[in-house]
């Protein structure tokens, strides 16, 4: 069974703080790392793929690193804002489908 | 206009019933998918068609039957609902499958609710 963790399950930040979640997946037969933001009511949306061990992406105040080989991708958001809440999903792709972790559901107090 | 559009966004039925929900893409994706989030809260892949094709069909009861009419449709079709049918179940489209490379693009779900 392959499983992804993502930790904290829930988070609570001030306005302005900056913060970071882990995504811990299966090390072997990789093919890409997914991170999706979802907010409530709404559809996840894309933030990040990652294919490479190493990879680091960024999309404003939001970014993300990636170790293949020990099984983990870290989302950071710098300066948080209230309109950053939402729950951050990551997917692991094993060969030709997603496995999803729970998420991280971020808070942010203005 | 919305990428990917699943109707009805709430479905309530009686146990028994058999109901779809419909599934559309305007993106000109050739790859849609069915997931369905559980009660922890997983989305978890149901199925997955390329090109009209079925590629991933991911133990799911022979009461759940995909149906893609062409690559912009993939309807999802529930025969005899059960109480454990009841969930959000979420369309989305891809690009294509190969690598893992491509974003997939979601629909709003559709809360199903077997009573």
């Amino acid at each position: 069974i392959l499983n992804v963790e993502q930790s904290p399950q829930s988070l609570h930040v001030q306005e302005g703080d900056s913060t970071n979640f882990t995504c811990s997946f299966p090390s072997s037969n990789f093919y890409a790392l997914h991170w999706y933001r979802w907010e409530t009511a709404k559809s996840p949306e894309a933030l990040f793929v990652m294919t490479l061990n190493g990879d680091e992406k960024k999309k404003g105040r939001i970014s993300a690193t990636l170790n293949t080989k020990e099984g983990y991708s870290y989302l950071y958001i710098k300066g948080s804002q209230p309109e950053d809440s939402a729950t951050y999903l990551c997917a692991f792709m094993n060969t030709d489908k997603l496995i999803f972790g729970t998420g991280t559901r971020l808070q942010v107090f203005p | 206009d919305t990428a990917v559009s699943q109707t009805p966004k709430y479905l309530v039925t009686q146990m028994g019933n058999d109901k779809s929900i419909k599934c559309e893409q305007n993106l000109g994706h050739d790859t849609m998918y069915w997931y369905k989030q559980d009660s922890k809260k997983f989305l978890k892949i149901m199925f997955s068609y390329n090109n009209k094709e079925l590629i991933i069909n991911e133990t799911v009861p022979n009461r759940f039957s995909p149906k893609s009419p062409d690559k912009a449709h993939l309807n999802l079709h529930i025969n005899s609902l059960e109480l454990g049918d009841s969930a959000v179940y979420f369309c989305a489209s891809s690009q294509g499958t190969s690598g893992g490379a491509y974003i997939q693009y979601f629909g709003a779900g559709t809360r199903l609710s077997v009573l």
